[in-house]
C-alpha cells in the first residue's frame, strides 16, 4: 500500500505570508496527526483529525489551523508567518481500522522556509 | 523539567560496539511507548514498541522501566548504518483521545 504523502516538499514563503501544507494518510486511514520540527528541537504534537473533526491540539497559536477533508486528506494552514516557522512539518497516521493505536507513520514532510 | 528528556548525545561508538540511549518521562500515567529513528533530513521511522517486559528484535532491545519512568534502546553488534537520531515517544491516554510527545533525539554516530 502506498505510504502517507504530503505536498509540497518545499515551500519558501516571506513573513507575514500564509503556507498552505498538504497530507493523504494511506488509504482507509481516517486520523491525520501533524507535527512540527524546527531546527534544534524535537517534533512538536500540532493538531490530530479523526473522521473530519479536530480532536486534539497542541500548544501553537491560532494561526496554526487546519481541516480534514471527506477522503480524509488534511490541510494545515499556517497565516501569518513568522521566521520561527521555518520548520520540517510531518503528518502521520495511525494503522488501518485502529485510530486509536498508538503506533505512527509518516510522511516525508514539508520543509517549510520563512524569508 | 521536560516531560520527556533524551541525552541529545552525539553518541560517537565504534562498529561493533554496544550502545545503550535512556529516555525518561515525567507522567507516571503515560501508556505507551517506542522507540523511532530518524534519518538526516528524513522523516522518523518506527523502530520498536516499548513493552513492561522488554522486547528484542535482532541486535535491539527495548526496555521500560515503570518504577524510575524511563525507557531504554540498547544496540548490540553497531553497524555503520545505525548512525541516526534515535527518538522516543512517550503516550498518555486522556479523555478519549492520545497526548504524544516526543523526546529530541539522541544522535548515533557510529565510526568505521
Amino acid at each position: 500500500e502506498a505510504g502517507v504523502t504530503q505536498s509540497p516538499t518545499h515551500l519558501i514563503k516571506t513573513r507575514g505570508q500564509q503556507a498552505t501544507l498538504r497530507c493523504s494518510p494511506i488509504s482507509g486511514h481516517t486520523s491525520v496527526y501533524w507535527y512540527q520540527q524546527a531546527l534544534g528541537l524535537g517534533l512538536q504534537f500540532l493538531l490530530w483529525y479523526d473522521e473530519g473533526e479536530e480532536r486534539n491540539r497542541g500548544n501553537f497559536p491560532p494561526r496554526f489551523s487546519g481541516r480534514q477533508f471527506p477522503n480524509y486528506s488534511s490541510e494545515l494552514n499556517v497565516n501569518a508567518l513568522e521566521l520561527e516557522d521555518s520548520a520540517l512539518y510531518l503528518c502521520a497516521t495511525p494503522p488501518a481500522g485502529r485510530p486509536g493505536t498508538d503506533t505512527q507513520y509518516f510522511g516525508p514532510g514539508t520543509r517549510l522556509t520563512v524569508l | 523539567r521536560k516531560e520527556v528528556e533524551q541525552d541529545p548525545g552525539p553518541f560517537n561508538v565504534p562498529e561493533g560496539a554496544t550502545v545503550a540511549f535512556n529516555c525518561t518521562y515525567s507522567n507516571s500515567a503515560s501508556q505507551s511507548f517506542f522507540w523511532y529513528r530518524q534519518d538526516c533530513r528524513k522523516e522518523p521511522k518506527l523502530l520498536m514498541s516499548v513493552y513492561s517486559s522488554g522486547n528484542e528484535d535482532g541486535r535491539f532491545t527495548a526496555q521500560l522501566n515503570r518504577a524510575s519512568q524511563y525507557i531504554s534502546l540498547l544496540i548490540r553488534d553497531s553497524k555503520l548504518s545505525d548512525s541516526a537520531t534515535y527518538l522516543c515517544v512517550v503516550i498518555l491516554h486522556s479523555g478519549g483521545y492520545q497526548k504524544v510527545t516526543f523526546g529530541t533525539g539522541t544522535k548515533l554516530q557510529v565510526i568505521p
